[in-house]
């Protein structure tokens, strides 16, 4: 297993337009978890998974934003009618099941660096 | 909600000294986890220590140690014989479920 992968790395689309991003995360992970980061700051909880539910959305998750886990493993972030506001880095992370050695422990992907112009 | 603070946007270290960069939380519950992550420039973010709320003793990984006070909810890294490797963005992590960020430390080690 490589760790989480991210797909696409960069995205550049023009306001109004819809994106979507992928991250796989490591396998035997059931939680995965989705932040934003604008420069300078840090990762802003967006939503969590656990197998295929999400259990948490935060506030920040407007009705543009959608997260997916279909089948619990991999999962899609889709943001519509994008704003200029919606710049930032969009990071997955994963981690093993509650009650495990090293449950808690996040492991990031390299992110998903969205420029809406 | 849960809230992480880190009060020390900046921060700078001369290479080989120690530097502690500070975090304060704030929560009710009792039960919890307490994390440093590093995030170097344009790298991705990588755990440096973790400590259990439930755990008197403070963590230590290699150079990276933490002073956990629990009622003082407060939780700071030290980094003993910095690096040039260890210029990063550092934050500070809360979770009793979801994750939350502090908005981070920037490092800066001169040699």
């Amino acid at each position: 297993d490589t760790g989480v992968s991210q797909d696409p790395r960069h995205k550049i689309t023009k306001r109004g337009q819809n994106v979507t991003f992928r991250c796989d995360p490591i396998s035997e992970h059931n939680r995965l978890y989705w932040y934003r980061q604008t420069l300078g700051q840090g990762p802003e909880f967006l939503t969590y998974f656990q197998n295929e539910a999400q259990l948490e959305k935060s506030r920040l998750l407007s009705d543009r934003f959608s997260a997916e886990r279909p089948k619990g493993s991999f999962s899609t972030l889709e943001i519509q009618r994008t704003e200029q506001g919606d710049s930032a880095m969009y990071l997955c992370a994963s981690s093993p099941t509650q009650g495990i050695p090293g449950a808690n422990v996040l492991t990031f992907g390299a992110g998903s660096r969205l420029t809406v112009l | 909600a849960q809230t992480v603070t880190q009060s020390q946007p900046e921060m700078s270290v001369q290479e080989a000294e120690t530097v502690t960069l500070s975090c304060t939380y704030d929560t009710s519950e009792s039960d919890y986890y307490l994390f440093w992550y590093k995030q170097p420039p344009s790298r991705q973010m990588i755990l440096v220590i973790r400590q259990e709320a439930y755990k008197q003793q403070n963590a230590t990984e290699n150079r990276f140690s933490v002073n956990f006070q629990k009622a003082a909810k407060s939780f700071s890294l030290k980094i003993s014989d910095s690096q040039l490797g260890d210029a990063a963005m550092y934050f500070c992590a809360y979770t009793d479920n979801d994750m939350r960020f502090g908005a981070g430390t920037r490092l800066t080690v001169k040699p």
